[in-house]
């Protein structure tokens, strides 16, 4: 069974620091790319970030951009979000989510989230 | 203000079928890029439900269906049940922005 585990949210302060990770089992995590997409509270999905299957290629969102980095390790089949900077606007759940790999940019299996709070 | 443009709320009655529309622009959906719809609970995840369009993962009920044609995307929901009363959510791919779009959501209620 395909399980994705965020953990790492909390309460920081603005201009803070943060660490994610998702530890992903059930599947070959190294096979696949995985993405982060945020929910603030009462509103939509959207697209954070994504990694590729080893790690050589990222993406991210225009308003994450030089504040946000995604990294895995393959070894320990865990994938990672380090947010600095943090911005009142990053309040959100943070969710971690395997590509599906049809197209790209599909996400079949999602973790349960994990609430990230910026607030002084 | 999202990407991909979808109502802010649908509603219809037990048994009846419902669509939710999804608009996009000649750098997402009109690009050829494919749509994929998820349905989130309440407190919950969210589910994948259409992918490429208009395939169903394992599991999800065929009263669940998806089509595209140019610039826009629709998921229609069959034989309402209550358990349907879900938010849902449309996706694409920009290649303007190279990033993952979303729609802003659509709120189900099964009346």
């Amino acid at each position: 069974e395909v399980q994705l585990v965020e953990s790492g949210g909390g309460l920081v302060q603005p201009g803070g620091s943060l660490r994610l990770s998702c530890a992903a089992s059930g599947f070959t995590f190294s096979s696949y790319w995985m993405h982060w997409v945020r929910q603030a509270p009462g509103k939509g999905l959207v697209w954070v970030s994504r990694i590729n299957s080893d790690g050589s290629s990222t993406s991210y969102a225009d308003s994450v951009k030089g504040r946000f980095t995604i990294s895995r390790d393959n070894a320990k089949n865990t994938l990672y979000l380090q947010m600095n900077s943090l911005r009142a606007e990053d309040t959100a759940v943070y969710y971690c989510a395997r590509d599906h790999g049809y197209q790209g940019f599909e996400f079949d299996y999602w973790g349960q989230g994990t609430l990230v709070t910026v607030s002084s | 203000q999202s990407v991909l443009t979808q109502p802010p709320s649908v509603s219809g009655a037990p048994g009846q079928r419902v669509t939710i529309s999804c608009t996009g622009s000649s750098s997402n959906i009109g690009a050829g890029y494919d749509v994929h719809w998820y349905q989130q609970l309440p407190g919950t995840a969210p589910k994948l439900l259409i992918y490429g369009n208009s395939n169903r993962p394992s599991g999800v009920p065929d009263r669940f269906s998806g089509s595209k044609s140019g610039t826009s995307a629709s998921l229609a929901i069959t034989g309402l049940q209550a358990e349907d009363e879900a938010d849902y959510y449309c996706q694409s791919y920009d290649s303007s922005l190279s990033e993952g779009v979303f729609g802003g959501g659509t709120k189900l209620t099964v009346l």
